[in-house]
């Protein structure tokens, strides 16, 4: 099983509304991401969490607010956004080790998300 | 230099013949390297990872690392129109950590 789960697949927002974004995992993976994808970009990391702990934050704005309740679930809480935040918003897990290897990152399917 | 380089493509390439994609990286530390396969809309799929010097087979998939020249590619034997999509090469920064960053991926198109 390779499988993360995010939800909602579709989001459309105001630019005042709050809104979450939500990644769960059952894989065992200690290691979660966010990414950013703009259209006919790659992805752009945007938050990396190790043992529920975050890593890395690649100095994303504020309005994203990453929380990681557990080792399965990953949140992506939304305030005050603007039109440019739109985007697909992919979750990913990898394994978490010492070395370099054995950390493949596995997709979600992404939460398609418009600002308005 | 950007740390992970592709040609964006297209590469259009008849079904049957041999795909040839490409990517150079910057960070002579990086151990991990990894291709994904992205249809339009959706989101990456693993499609191969390697982490030594030389080739890696994985069916119709090759994947060929060379450090010294901080280069790796996927071949794609017997292409089909199924694999027409954008292929992005990943590389971790540095020899230790999560920090996987992309390439501007190469769009293939196979014709029929």
């Amino acid at each position: 099983d390779t499988e993360v789960t995010q939800t909602p697949k579709h989001l459309v927002m105001g630019m005042t509304n709050k809104k979450s974004l939500k990644c769960e995992q059952h894989m065992g993976h200690r290691a979660m991401y966010w990414y950013k994808q703009k259209a006919k970009k790659p992805p752009e990391l945007m938050f990396v969490y190790s043992y529920e702990k975050l890593s890395i934050n690649e100095s994303v704005p504020s309005r994203f607010s990453p929380e990681c309740p557990n080792s399965s679930l990953l949140n992506l809480h939304l305030h005050a956004l603007q039109p440019e935040d739109s985007a697909l918003y992919l979750c990913a897990s990898s394994r978490r080790s010492r070395s370099s290897k054995d950390t493949e990152a596995f997709f979600g399917q992404g939460t398609r998300l418009t600002v308005v | 230099q950007k740390e992970v380089e592709q040609n964006s493509g297209p590469l259009s390439v008849p079904e049957g013949a041999i795909a040839s994609l490409n990517c150079t990286y910057s960070d002579r530390g990086s151990q991990s390297f990894f291709w994904y396969r992205q249809y339009s809309g959706k989101s990456p799929e693993l499609i191969m990872f390697i982490y030594s010097n030389g080739d890696k087979e994985d069916g119709r998939f090759t994947a060929q690392l060379n450090k010294a020249s901080q280069y790796v590619s996927l071949l794609i034997r017997d292409s089909q129109p199924s694999d027409s999509a954008t292929y992005l090469c990943a590389v971790i920064r540095g020899n230790y950590g999560q920090n996987f960053v992309f390439g501007p991926g190469t769009r293939l198109s196979v014709l029929p």
